[in-house]
């Protein structure tokens, strides 16, 4: 079984719907982060969390929400889904700040 | 702050062939260093990671990189190409906010040809 799950793994949606996508691992890891990926431009972090109470912003916040429903999961939402926020979305989990950052499987996310 | 520079967008080598995938980064501190290789329409696997101890590191599928401070590059090797090698590779420093984020190159997709 997959340790980083990611829920769904494809979604198409349309302009302002709202939107959630999920996280959830066995690792047993505390730290658990969103990424979005762009062709060209890598990816880039979207929010961080050290644990269920620590919760942080990242490069690119605006217009994401996130929730840290327990240790193992990390949901993240797009309250009102806009065209530009179509890309493949990553979650990934670590230990601590030099540990390798094990990523899910992506969601593919398209806004209409 | 920490960044990465990734040389080329896309490498082209024949199966058998040195790969070589450059990356530069900037770090005000000791860096963390990895590269990530993602395979089409799959997540990102771990292909190794320098925390300081060797400056030669070796990871899987015959792949190392070679940190250099002087020339603050750390790029990634291998001998002999081989078809399945064919995907994306990103370079990260850990940096960003808090100093615990991975920051990532714009990638490097590799093409192998027969």
């Amino acid at each position: 079984d997959a340790d980083v799950t990611q829920t769904p793994r494809n979604r198409i949606t349309k302009t302002g719907k709202r939107i959630m996508l999920e996280c959830s691992q066995t690792k047993g890891h505390d730290r658990m982060y969103w990424y979005r990926q762009d062709p060209g431009l890598g990816l880039r972090l979207i929010y961080y969390s050290f644990d269920v109470k620590d919760i942080n912003k990242g490069e690119i916040s605006d217009g994401y929400s996130v929730s840290r429903q327990a240790q193992a999961k990390f949901s993240l939402s797009l309250e009102s889904a806009i065209p530009n926020q179509t890309a493949l979305y990553f979650c990934a989990t670590s230990t601590d700040r030099a540990d390798t950052q094990y990523f899910g499987p992506g969601t593919r996310l398209t806004v209409l | 702050a920490q960044s990465v520079t990734q040389l080329g967008s896309h490498v082209s080598v024949s199966e058998g062939a040195l790969v070589l995938l450059r990356c530069n980064y900037s770090s005000s501190v000791p860096p963390y260093l990895f590269w990530y290789v993602q395979y089409p329409n799959q997540g990102l696997q771990l292909l190794l990671k320098y925390t300081s101890a060797a400056t030669l590191v070796k990871g899987i599928n015959g792949f190392e990189a070679e940190f250099k401070k002087s020339e603050t590059s750390f790029h990634l090797t291998k001998p002999s190409a081989h078809m399945s090698d064919a995907a994306e590779y990103f370079c990260a420093v850990i940096g960003g906010q808090a100093g615990t984020a991975l920051i990532f190159g714009k990638g490097t997709t590799l093409s192998v040809s027969s």
